[in-house]
Order: structure tokens, then C-alpha cells, then sequence
């Protein structure tokens, strides 16, 4: 089974700076898929970013990039510019390329607080 | 466009009670899926469903059971409420077409049982 493992359960970061939260996974995959996930007060979850195991390249939005270090597993996702409305529990998941029923794997989560 | 919705927002059981929690999207997605979200612990998949009138375990499925009589509805059902299963509980679609990999989210179900 897959596990997925967020060291920091709390992280802080200055209006306008940069901070990134890790993330590291347990697999004996070749194909899967990463994700950054964001919860708000409000609950909702709100999907970040996306990365593909087989793409080298660093998956981008906006101010959020990723870290991608296939061999390390490990996956850390970087803000920059941070904003107040960056503040939320993030979550790190995995997601199976072999799963018929493609069911996520979370993280713990991350608690982001952004002073102003 | 509702996307995911959750009946209802918040619930207080007595040990012992049952109870059912609705989860619908309107979306026409195949898949949907119901978590638990405790502190420390992220979400956790309870069940999950590929379609219509099909329903399989998911990591934590022990106390609950499921149903998907109707491709927009996924029912939760706890048979006899514990205090350990105080919980936010979400729902989650998504479309089977594996080139978007969005799952899209309800706004979750508080749960309380004393």
C-alpha cells in the first residue's frame, strides 16, 4: 500500500515571501500521479496542482510550483508571492496509474499560516 | 451548477443512532467516493463507487455501508453511531475520462457522536 507522509503540520510564512512544504511517498509504482491539494476555512478542497510521474519536468500554476524528485520520492510544493488568501490546510496525494477506481492517498496535511 | 452537494452540514448522534448522509453532483461523473478527514490524519477513503449500482471498500470501511441506486446520489450510512466516528466527512466525483484528473469535492458533513 502506498503511504504519504507530510512532515510539517504547521508552517508560517510573510506576506509576499516564499515558503515550501514537503512531502514524501512510499511506492513500489512506476506510473502514478501527485497532487497538491487546498482546504480553506470553508472546507472545500481545492486542487492546486498536478504532476505525472513520467513527466521530468515540474508541474506549474501560477505562484505554485513543485519539486518532483522521482528517486527520493519525495514531492514539495513552493508558493511564492505568498498572499493571505494563501492561508489553509494543504494536502499532498497520490493516485495510482494502476488503480481502476483512481482513489487518492492523502498526506496528513500541513497547516499554512500567511502573516500579513 | 451545484457540483458536489452534502446532506446535511452538520449532525449530533447519540451512541448507537443511525444515520445517512447524502452526497450528489450533477456533473454526470462515473466515479464518487467518501472520505473522513480527522486531525493529523488527512482523508481517509471509506467506500468508493466506479457506477451506478456498484460499491467497493475502500482503507476505512469498517461501521459503514454505502449505496448507488442512482448515478448522482451516494449514500453513507453509519448502522450504529460510536464516538469514534466523529469525523468531517466528505464526498468526491469525478469523471472516469482519465485525461482530467480533477476530483471535485462537497463541502463536507460535521459529525458528532456523543
Amino acid at each position: 500500500a502506498q503511504t504519504v507522509t507530510q512532515s510539517q503540520p504547521e508552517m508560517s510564512v510573510q506576506e509576499a515571501e516564499t515558503v515550501t512544504l514537503s512531502c514524501t511517498y512510499d511506492t513500489s509504482e512506476s506510473d502514478y500521479y501527485l497532487f497538491w491539494y487546498k482546504q480553506p476555512p470553508s472546507r472545500q478542497m481545492i486542487l492546486v496542482i498536478r504532476q505525472e510521474a513520467y513527466k521530468q519536468q515540474n508541474a506549474t500554476e501560477n505562484r505554485f510550483s513543485v519539486n518532483f524528485q522521482k528517486a527520493a520520492k519525495s514531492f514539495s510544493l513552493k508558493i511564492s508571492d505568498s498572499q493571505l488568501g494563501d492561508a489553509a490546510m494543504y494536502f499532498c496525494a497520490y493516485r495510482s496509474a494502476y488503480n481502476a477506481g483512481n482513489m487518492l492517498t492523502f498526506g496528513g496535511g500541513t497547516r499554512l499560516m500567511v502573516k500579513p | 451548477n451545484a457540483g458536489v452537494t452534502q446532506t446535511p452540514k452538520f449532525r449530533v448522534l447519540k451512541t448507537g443512532q443511525s444515520m445517512t448522509l447524502l452526497c450528489a453532483q450533477d456533473m454526470n461523473h462515473e466515479y464518487m467516493y467518501w472520505y473522513r478527514q480527522d486531525p493529523g490524519m488527512g482523508l481517509r477513503l471509506i467506500h468508493y463507487s466506479v457506477g451506478e449500482g456498484t460499491t467497493a471498500k475502500g482503507e476505512v470501511p469498517d461501521g459503514y455501508n454505502v449505496s448507488r441506486l442512482k448515478k448522482q446520489n451516494f449514500l453513507l450510512g453509519l448502522e450504529s453511531a460510536a464516538p469514534s466516528q466523529t469525523s468531517v466527512y466528505f464526498c468526491a466525483s469525478r469523471t472516469r475520462d482519465k485525461s482530467t484528473d480533477t476530483q471535485y469535492f462537497g463541502p463536507g458533513t460535521r459529525l458528532t457522536v456523543l
